[in-house]
């Protein structure tokens, strides 16, 4: 079946402005996750969605970043006021249920450029 | 802190030659243990976890609480192992992965 699917793959943007970023998950995951990875580094956790709700936002650096997930599906991960430090590839992962023993499905990712 | 480090940013090594790539982990408790591998133009997938005990593609792993290191070892490199290597930990029961910067693993004819 469809693996976890990410759009757009690349996105450019000027300092200041605002973007989106989605993620289809796998059919049936209940869990979806979103991390960030920049360059030389590992994905590092933002955010987790169980259902429709963030059960843990704990990850995202300020208050200009924020997702949403209205119908237990389809996430997006906004960012407002982008700045350059922002500029990285951001990852989507799903699993069956929150539970480290539920493998992470990892999407291809949307590299974000921030010029 | 809760930490995963990979001291190794790029290993070579050639055709049939052994393979170990290190993972050292910090953790206040008995965290689950992952690796990651990423190939070329692919996305980011489970290679395996330290609780199934099992080798996939050749590759084992093995959890040492005393020396806090998973290490990832395969006896006999073949090319199509070249990729990115990620060693990932997660509190037991939950979800929240940290990961480490990452191992390239270059097999040379």
């Amino acid at each position: 079946g469809a693996g976890v699917s990410q759009t757009p793959s690349n996105k450019v943007t000027e300092k200041g402005k605002y973007v989106e970023l989605r993620c289809d998950p796998i059919s049936g995951h209940t869990a979806l996750y979103w991390y960030r990875q920049s360059l030389g580094q590992g994905p590092e956790f933002l955010i987790y969605f169980q259902g429709t709700g963030a059960a843990d936002d704990s990850g995202l650096p300020n208050d200009r970043f924020f997702a949403v997930r209205p119908e237990g599906s389809v996430s997006t991960l906004k960012i407002q006021r982008t700045e350059r430090g922002d500029s990285a590839v951001y990852l989507c992962a799903s699993s069956l249920q929150a539970v480290s023993t539920d493998t992470q499905y990892f999407g291809p990712g949307t590299r974000l450029t921030v010029l | 802190a809760q930490r995963v480090t990979q001291p190794e940013k790029l290993l070579s090594v050639f055709k049939g030659a052994p393979v170990e790539l290190k993972c050292n982990y910090s953790y206040s408790g008995s965290p689950e243990l992952f690796w990651y591998v990423q190939y070329s133009r692919q996305r980011l997938q489970l290679l395996l976890r330290h609780i199934s005990r099992e080798s996939i593609k050749g590759f084992t792993a093995d959890l040492n609480k005393g020396e806090t290191s998973f290490h990832l070892k395969k006896p006999f490199a073949q090319e199509e192992d070249s990729a990115m290597y990620y060693c990932a930990l997660s509190g037991p029961g939950t979800y929240k992965y940290i990961f480490g910067t990452g191992t390239r693993l270059k097999v040379l004819a």
